[in-house]
């Protein structure tokens, strides 16, 4: 089982949709949780990151973790054709003086006008 | 807006032959990262410079790869020789000293290997 399971889609929604993005992961160490967008044939952009449990909204991005169930998601409103990436959550933990980032597979989004 | 530079954007090469990325990070960052991404994957670390000094190389293939940021600024990634198992994006990645715990990390655009 790797740490970071990730659906690859792709998932295709029309123009305005809610999108609801997410990861599960099996080490409870992990502190930080961030969601980054990847454009074709670019490097990865990070979006937001969230520290431990809780929400975290960026304009019509809304992240949420619950290290409860070990699963966090993030959530898209009013989607844009612009909006249409591939979607990569990452999770750090530190230790020993230095921290490892883990990258899921990656979510590719396509947003129908 | 500064960027991190990486070049070449795309090399083909034949197995066997040695391959050079070369990368730019960000004024200012200490920290520099060498990623690779396979098609259809998330980025799977390859080496962390603090510096000049390597802080992780612990998935880098050493028989074949070797990196340096010799004046802890710009950095190579060398593959010799490459295998058809090489084909990926490499990218570089650079942060201010402490933020990549957060995944403040600031990518190229990559450099796209393939490998016939």
């Amino acid at each position: 089982q790797k740490e970071v399971e990730q659906d690859p889609g792709p998932l295709s929604v029309p123009e305005g949709a809610i999108v609801s993005l997410n990861c599960t992961y099996s080490n409870s160490a992990f502190q930080y949780f961030m969601w980054y967008r990847q454009y074709s044939r670019k490097g990865p952009e990070l979006l937001m990151y969230t520290y431990s449990s809780g929400n975290k909204e960026d304009g019509r991005f809304t992240a949420q973790v619950d290290k409860s169930s070990k699963y966090i998601s993030l959530f898209i409103r009013d989607s844009q054709p612009s909006d249409s990436a591939t979607y990569l959550c990452a999770m750090s933990v530190s230790g020993a003086g230095s921290y490892q980032l883990t990258f899921g597979k990656g979510t590719k989004l396509s947003v129908i006008p | 807006e500064a960027e991190v530079a990486q070049s070449p954007r795309y090399k083909i090469t034949e197995k066997s032959q040695a391959v050079a990325f070369w990368c730019d990070p960000i004024s200012g960052h200490a920290t520099l990262y060498w990623y690779r991404q396979i098609l259809g994957q998330g980025p799977e670390l390859l080496v962390q410079f603090q510096d000049e000094s390597v802080v992780d190389d612990s998935q880098l293939p050493k028989d074949r790869f070797s990196a340096e940021r010799l004046k802890g600024v710009d950095s190579t990634l060398k593959i010799q020789p490459a295998e058809l198992g090489d084909s990926a994006m490499y990218l570089c990645a650079s942060s201010l000293s402490g933020q990549g715990i957060t995944g403040e990390l600031f990518f190229g655009e990559g450099s796209r290997l393939t490998v016939l």
